[in-house]
């Protein structure tokens, strides 16, 4: 069972790129978010979905973007880098609805932008 | 807007002495309180959860916690410390109780003497 799985885990960018950090489950989760952590901050949440096709900001949503066109995938795009987004980001997910559920992280994407 | 205030930056114990890691929420219900464990350039690890019910959860690796609705706080316990709880640990809130919206405290990393 691989859980949750994010893809790249690490990754440079110069600013200006765009990129997509990947996350996909296995466990059917309605449930998917993405954070950042950054130090002394502790982990922040970007973007969030409760099931395909629905998505909403978080409480530091600007420079990026998602989508959830399946349950299993959750895709988060850096649009034009800068160097404020270097940060380690992870993906979530959980059952969603009926309260009392485990919340997966994956292993993080370690994001650094020159 | 909901807060979680983890007072203690850095905490430093012997190994074999005693742990007490401090959480304070600032919400007007009961919210839905995680204790997470991070190593270094690892994910989180889920350490206990409280959703209801008895006010000391007990979780793995000889982890509890107790959550006091008078004092707004959750404070991670461990009898006896090993050097191998040396980590960054996060206390964490969640409102829905779906999963996808916690918010964290900004950590407490944890060293251990030998």
């Amino acid at each position: 069972n691989a859980g949750v799985t994010q893809t790249p885990k690490f990754q440079v960018l110069k600013t200006g790129q765009s990129m997509t950090l990947q996350c996909a489950q296995d466990m059917n989760h309605e449930y998917m978010s993405w954070y950042r952590q950054d130090p002394g901050m502790g982990l922040r949440l970007i973007h969030y979905s409760v099931g395909a096709g629905i998505t909403d900001q978080g409480e530091v949503p600007n420079g990026y973007n998602v989508s959830r066109s399946t349950t299993e995938d959750f895709p988060l795009r850096l649009l034009s880098a800068a160097p404020s987004q270097t940060s380690v980001y992870f993906c979530a997910s959980s059952l969603g609805g009926a309260r009392g559920n485990t919340i997966y992280f994956g292993e993080g994407s370690w994001l650094t932008v020159v | 807007a909901q807060s979680v205030t983890q007072p203690d930056i850095h905490i430093t114990v012997s190994e074999g002495a005693s742990l007490e890691l401090r959480c304070n929420y600032s919400y007007g219900a009961t919210p839905y309180l995680f204790w997470y464990v991070q190593s270094p350039g690892q994910g989180l690890q889920l350490l206990l959860k409280y959703f209801s019910g008895d006010t000391l959860v007990q979780g793995i690796k000889g982890f509890e916690a107790e959550f006091k609705r008078s004092q707004s706080s959750f404070n991670l316990r461990k009898p006896s410390v090993h050097w191998s709880d040396a980590a960054e640990y996060f206390c964490a809130v969640d409102l829905t109780g779906g999963g996808n919206k916690l918010t964290f405290g900004t950590g407490t990393q944890l060293k251990v003497e030998l």
